[in-house]
C-alpha cells in the first residue's frame, strides 16, 4: 500500500525566512503528487500538483515544489514566508493507475511578524 | 469559482444514532469521495463513487457506513449507528473525469461529534 510521511509536524518561522516541507512517499509506480493547504477554518485548497513534465512546479502563493524520482520525494519551498503562510499543509500522493489520495500527516506552519 | 459545499458544518450526535453528512459536488464533476480526519491524524480515505456506485473503498468502511446520490446534486455519507471514534472531520471532494492529474476538489468538511 501507498504510505506518505512529512517529517516536519510543527515548524515556527519568522517572516521572510525560507521554507521547506519535506514529503516522502512509497510507491514504485506512476505517481500524482499533491501539496494541499487548509487555512484556519477553511477547506483544504490545492498549492500546486505534479503529474508530468518539468519536475519543479511552481504555484500559487510564491510556493514551489520539487519532484525527485530517485528520492521519492515532492518538498514544498517557499523562498520567503509571510504571516497570512500559517496553514496545515499536506502532501497527497495518487498512483496514476488508483481512484484514492494517500495523505501525508500534515505539517502545521506559524509564520511569527 | 465553483466549489464543493458540505452541511451541516458542524453536527453533534448521541452514540447509537445515525447521522448523514451531505455534499454538493462541482456540477459537473462525476467522481465522488469521503474522507475523514480524526483530530490529530491525518486525512484518511473512505469510499470513491462513480457511475452510481462505490468504485473504491478503505477498510474503514465498514458496514455502517454508506454512501448515496440521492438525485443529481447531492452525495451523502451516512453513518448507521454511530460510534464514538467516529468522532472526526468529514471532507467531501469530487473530480472532473477529465483532469489528467486526477485532482481532487475538497469541501471545507463537517465536524462529526459523537458523545
Amino acid at each position: 500500500a501507498q504510505s506518505v510521511s512529512q517529517h516536519n509536524h510543527h515548524v515556527i518561522l519568522s517572516e521572510a525566512a525560507s521554507l521547506e516541507l519535506g514529503c516522502n512517499y512509497s510507491y514504485g509506480g506512476t505517481v500524482n503528487l499533491f501539496w494541499y493547504v487548509q487555512y484556519p477554518g477553511q477547506h483544504l485548497q490545492l498549492l500546486l500538483k505534479y503529474f508530468s513534465g518539468d519536475p519543479l512546479v511552481k504555484g500559487i502563493k510564491g510556493f514551489e515544489a520539487e519532484f525527485i524520482k530517485s528520492k521519492f520525494s515532492f518538498n514544498l519551498r517557499k523562498p520567503s514566508v509571510q504571516w497570512s503562510d500559517t496553514a496545515e499543509y499536506f502532501c497527497a500522493v495518487n498512483a496514476d493507475t488508483g481512484n484514492q489520495f494517500y495523505f501525508g500527516t500534515g505539517t502545521s506552519l506559524t509564520v511569527i511578524p | 469559482e465553483p466549489e464543493v459545499t458540505q452541511t451541516p458544518s458542524h453536527q453533534v450526535t448521541q452514540m447509537g444514532q445515525e447521522v448523514i453528512l451531505r455534499c454538493v459536488p462541482i456540477s459537473n464533476h462525476l467522481y465522488f469521495y469521503w474522507y475523514r480526519q480524526i483530530l490529530g491524524q491525518k486525512v484518511e480515505f473512505l469510499v470513491s463513487f462513480y457511475n452510481n456506485e462505490i468504485s473504491e473503498k478503505s477498510e474503514i468502511f465498514d458496514d455502517q457506513f454508506s454512501v448515496e446520490r440521492p438525485d443529481g446534486s447531492n452525495f451523502t455519507l451516512k453513518i448507521r449507528s454511530t460510534k464514538l471514534e467516529d468522532s472526526a472531520m468529514y471532507f467531501c471532494a469530487s473530480r472532473d473525469v477529465g483532469t489528467p492529474s486526477y485532482e481532487q476538489y475538497f469541501g471545507p468538511g463537517t465536524r462529526l461529534t459523537v458523545t
